[in-house]
């Protein structure tokens, strides 16, 4: 079956400018996560949802960050007046419940690359 | 909150050789800790998981080893190759407000030399 996929695959940016990511996870899978990850750095968390619980948040960096779920299914990570310091590969993942003992599998990223 | 750290950050050997990649967590209600490659380019996958009631787990030439009261748990990769030469990252479970998430380590690059 399909995997996560998320798009664009490649976005670049000027600096201020709004950008959204998006999201597919796999059908069924009930937790969804946003990581990001700098040029030679991990995962960083930024946030998780669960089914219909209220979303983690506690990973996002600045106000400028938030992410939705509509209908327990697609997610969008939105990133308002972009910085330079934004730019990274955003990772998506999704997993069949909630629980971090379920495995979580992870799209192919968008590249952001803001000028 | 979990907080997770990963030595060492690069790691070379020679084709053959073993390789032990390990990390620390702080969080003692952690009790789950998978181990992620992500090969040049691609995507992190999972290769294997260790759940806190275990002390070791095997799968062919993986294994990782956890020991709860010093909050520390490794990757061990027998007989090397260059296939291996990948990104891995330690993660370590965490309870938050929406349930449970995983908070990765910054990553271990391994160089594998034939």
């Amino acid at each position: 079956g399909a995997g996560v996929s998320q798009s664009p695959s490649n976005k670049v940016t000027e600096k201020g400018k709004d950008v959204e990511l998006r999201c597919d996870p796999i059908s069924g899978h009930t937790a969804l996560y946003w990581y990001r990850q700098s040029l030679g750095q991990g995962l960083e968390f930024l946030i998780y949802f669960q089914g219909n619980s209220a979303p983690d948040k506690s990973g996002l960096p600045s106000d400028r960050f938030s992410a939705e779920r509509t209908g327990g299914s697609v997610s969008t990570l939105t990133i308002q007046r972009t910085q330079q310091e934004d730019s990274a590969v955003y990772l998506c993942a999704s997993s069949l419940g909630g629980g971090a003992r379920n495995e979580q599998f992870f799209g192919p990223g968008t590249r952001l690359t803001v000028l | 909150g979990e907080n997770v750290e990963q030595h060492p950050s690069t790691l070379s050997v020679q084709e053959g050789d073993s390789a032990v990649i390990k990390c620390t967590y702080s969080d003692s209600a952690s009790n789950y800790f998978p181990w992620y490659k992500q090969e040049l380019g691609k995507r992190p996958q999972l290769i294997i998981d260790i759940r806190s009631n275990v002390g070791e787990k095997k799968d062919q030439r993986i294994a990782v080893t956890l020991n709860k009261t010093a909050k520390h748990f490794s990757l061990h990769i027998t007989e090397t190759q260059p296939e291996d030469s990948a990104v891995y990252f330690c993660a370590a479970s965490t309870l938050n407000q929406a349930g449970t998430a995983l908070i990765f380590g910054k990553g271990t690059t391994l160089s594998v030399s034939s």
